[in-house]
């Protein structure tokens, strides 16, 4: 069975604060990760990672993978109050199939 | 603006009710797929299909039923609500040679069985 976990669950910081969040997969015919945001109603979409060791950057979130060690972290610089949000991490398999992890709730306090 | 419509954004059923959940894309996308996501639980894969006339279960499909008669509308069935079934639903679609945004969700649909 597909596995995607997700650490830590949950995340409080203060603004300016630099967090990693971590993500594991379990997948049979792995073809990419992918990281989400979700703050209200849909996720939106933030990276996906096909390649390892390749660093992905947008503004102050970056993301890498590490297709040896089955992983991938989201690295979030000088954390802002709106960067408060869960933030989903999947692995994508073979017929475009998704398998989500249950997501890190962060929490960015003035 | 081109996307994924879901319809209706919230209902509320009583148990035993059964009711379509509606989703279409007009990205000419390939791949469909419906969520559910409980507080918690992230989201959990109900259905998906790879064409039009291929569908196949995921993690939770109990409950539910889909059909794919054309590219652009995977409707979501739920045969006889129960309690259990209150939850958010999101439809997703992507393109396989898509090295870029990955999947593309609707909205939403919160769903209340009382």
């Amino acid at each position: 069975e597909d596995k995607v976990v997700q650490s830590p669950l949950s995340l409080v910081v203060h603004e300016g604060d630099t967090v990693t969040l971590n993500c594991s997969y379990e997948v049979t015919n792995f073809r990419s990760l992918l990281w989400y945001k979700q703050e209200k109603k849909a996720p939106t979409f933030l990276f996906m990672l096909t390649s390892s060791g390749i660093e992905k950057k947008s503004g102050r979130l970056s993301s890498i993978l590490d297709k040896k060690e089955l992983s991938s972290i989201l690295n979030i610089t000088a954390t802002q109050t709106g960067d408060s949000a869960i933030y989903l991490c999947a692995a994508k398999s073979s017929g475009d199939k998704l398998t989500f992890g249950t997501g890190t709730r962060l929490a960015v306090r003035p | 603006n081109a996307g994924v419509t879901q319809t209706p954004k919230f209902q509320v059923l009583k148990t035993g009710q059964s009711m379509t959940l509606q989703c279409a894309q007009d990205m000419n996308h390939e791949y469909m797929s419906w969520y559910r996501q409980d507080p918690g639980m992230g989201l959990r894969l109900i259905h998906y299909s790879v064409g039009a006339g291929i569908t196949d279960q995921g993690e939770v499909p109990n409950g539910y039923n889909v059909s794919r008669s054309t590219t652009e509308d995977f409707p979501l069935r739920l045969l006889s609500a129960a309690p259990s079934q209150t939850s958010v639903y999101f439809c997703a679609s992507s393109s396989p040679g898509d090295r870029v945004y990955g999947y593309t969700f609707g909205s939403g649909t919160r769903l209340t069985v009382v």
